[in-house]
């Protein structure tokens, strides 16, 4: 069975600094890993998403993600934090083979920004 | 305008009473699931659909029904059976296997 660990419940950083959130996954085969951010009372939005290819992806906002194959890991990269960035994270695996189109998420981590 | 709708925004109901929490999209998608989430725990998939009058049980399903009549609608039924029902639920939808979900807002149900 899959599953999914996001090591740090809250995280805080200043505005303008890097930011960066760790996912590890744990999946037999070839993984489907996604990002998604989610607002306070509100639905998840997908931030970015790795099937295969290239393994450093870019997505919205200005984010990205690494996918390291021998580290079990995909982990979320944002250069300069702004303040809108404030939110809840989390990482998600699914399963690359037909008639298993579950996810797995992790349990999130909350992200603050200060000043 | 193509999206997920989920409503109520806010549900309140008395213990011991059924509720019925809706879920329509029309992006064309086959697959849609329900969530439930609360506090430090993630996601907890209840139930998921792929096709037109089928659908399965996920992780947490007791406590939960569902029926799927219409590709458009999956709505999910909290059961008096159901011993925690006080949590933010979201439905999602998907293309297919190789896609990403798609979210609805929630719906935030307050059982007292």
């Amino acid at each position: 069975a899959q599953s999914v660990t996001q090591p740090d419940i809250h995280i805080t950083v200043s505005e303008g600094a890097s930011l960066e959130l760790r996912c590890n996954y744990s999946y037999g085969a070839t993984p489907y890993l996604f990002w998604y951010v989610q607002s306070p009372g509100q639905g998840l939005q997908l931030l970015l998403k790795y099937f295969s290819g290239d393994t450093l992806v870019q997505g919205i906002k200005g984010f990205e993600a690494e996918f390291k194959r021998s580290q079990s890991s995909f982990n979320l990269r944002k250069p300069s934090v702004h303040w809108s960035d404030a939110a809840e994270y989390f990482c998600a695996v699914g399963a690359a083979n037909f008639g298993n189109e579950k996810l797995t998420f992790g349990t999130g981590t909350r992200l603050t920004i200060i000043p | 305008d193509g999206g997920i709708t989920q409503s109520p925004k806010y549900l309140f109901r008395k213990e011991g009473q059924n509720v019925t929490l809706s879920c329509e999209q029309n992006l064309n998608h086959d697959a849609m699931y329900w969530y439930r989430q609360d506090p430090g725990q993630g996601l907890r998939l209840i139930y998921y659909s792929q096709i037109v009058n089928d659908f399965q049980k996920g992780d947490i399903a007791e406590g939960y029904s569902v029926s799927r009549e219409k590709k458009e609608s999956f709505p999910l039924t909290v059961t008096s059976a159901q011993k925690n029902p006080t949590a933010f639920y979201l439905c999602a939808t998907t293309r297919g296997p190789r896609y990403e979900q798609y979210f609805g807002p929630g719906t935030r149900l307050t059982v007292t």
